[in-house]
């Protein structure tokens, strides 16, 4: 079983809609991100969570510990949005400075 | 501009050939790390960096080295290259752990 699991796989969505991606995890945290990578490659840090909620612009994260669970949102979605999205965590029992990602979740969104 | 580099961006090399993949950054960050993603297998942490002439081994550290007698760079070294090493490889840094990372444009290489 994978440590850190991302449901959907694969996402389409029509322009406008309101879209979640949901990432789990089994071990202990520290911080969990959110990442953006575009088709061309580049990836770019969303969001950093420790706890609670997270905004900026159309896009909220949050997070429950007790749960292993984080979300991320996106209203009012746009073709742009189109992208991969990455969930990664911080391990905080023993090995705290190690990352691991989840299998990313791929979203499309038509215009 | 606050960026994290690397180059090269591509390359092609023969298996045995060593290599260096350079990485620095402007930001004055004390944590760097290197990344490589492959298809199905997702991204997975080679090696990390808290600060200066401090690092450690992530998930898939085999073949690799790195060193950090700067602040600012972190190159990846491969001794021996094997066609196993083919990938995407990303730089990031942040200012601290547990901070937001900054990643690297990435640099693809394949190895015949």
């Amino acid at each position: 079983k994978n440590e850190v699991e991302q449901s959907p796989q694969n996402l389409t969505a029509q322009e406008g809609e309101f879209i979640t991606i949901n990432c789990s995890y089994s071990v202990g945290i520290s911080a969990l991100h959110w990442l953006q990578q575009h088709p061309g490659g580049g990836i770019v840090s969303l969001f950093m969570l420790s706890s609670g909620k997270k905004k900026h612009g159309r896009l909220i994260a949050t997070i429950n510990i007790q749960e292993k669970h984080s979300s991320l949102h996106i209203t009012a979605s746009h073709p742009r949005d189109s992208a991969v999205y990455i969930c990664a965590v911080q391990l905080s029992e023993g090995y705290y400075d190690k990352v691991i990602f989840g299998p990313g979740t791929s979203l499309s969104v038509i215009p | 501009e606050a960026q994290v580099t690397q180059n090269p961006r591509y390359l092609i090399t023969v298996t045995g050939k060593k290599l260096t993949v350079t990485c620095s950054q402007n930001m004055n960050h004390e944590y760097m790390s290197w990344y490589r993603q492959d298809p199905g297998l997702g991204l997975r942490q080679i090696y990390y960096s808290m600060n200066v002439e401090v690092t450690d081994k992530g998930d898939v550290p085999e073949g690799y080295k790195v060193s950090r007698k700067e602040k600012r760079n972190f190159p990846l070294i491969l001794e021996s290259p094997s066609p196993n090493q083919t990938s995407l490889y990303f730089c990031a840094s942040s200012l601290s752990l547990g901070l937001e990372q900054y990643f690297g444009p990435g640099t693809r290489l394949t190895v015949t």
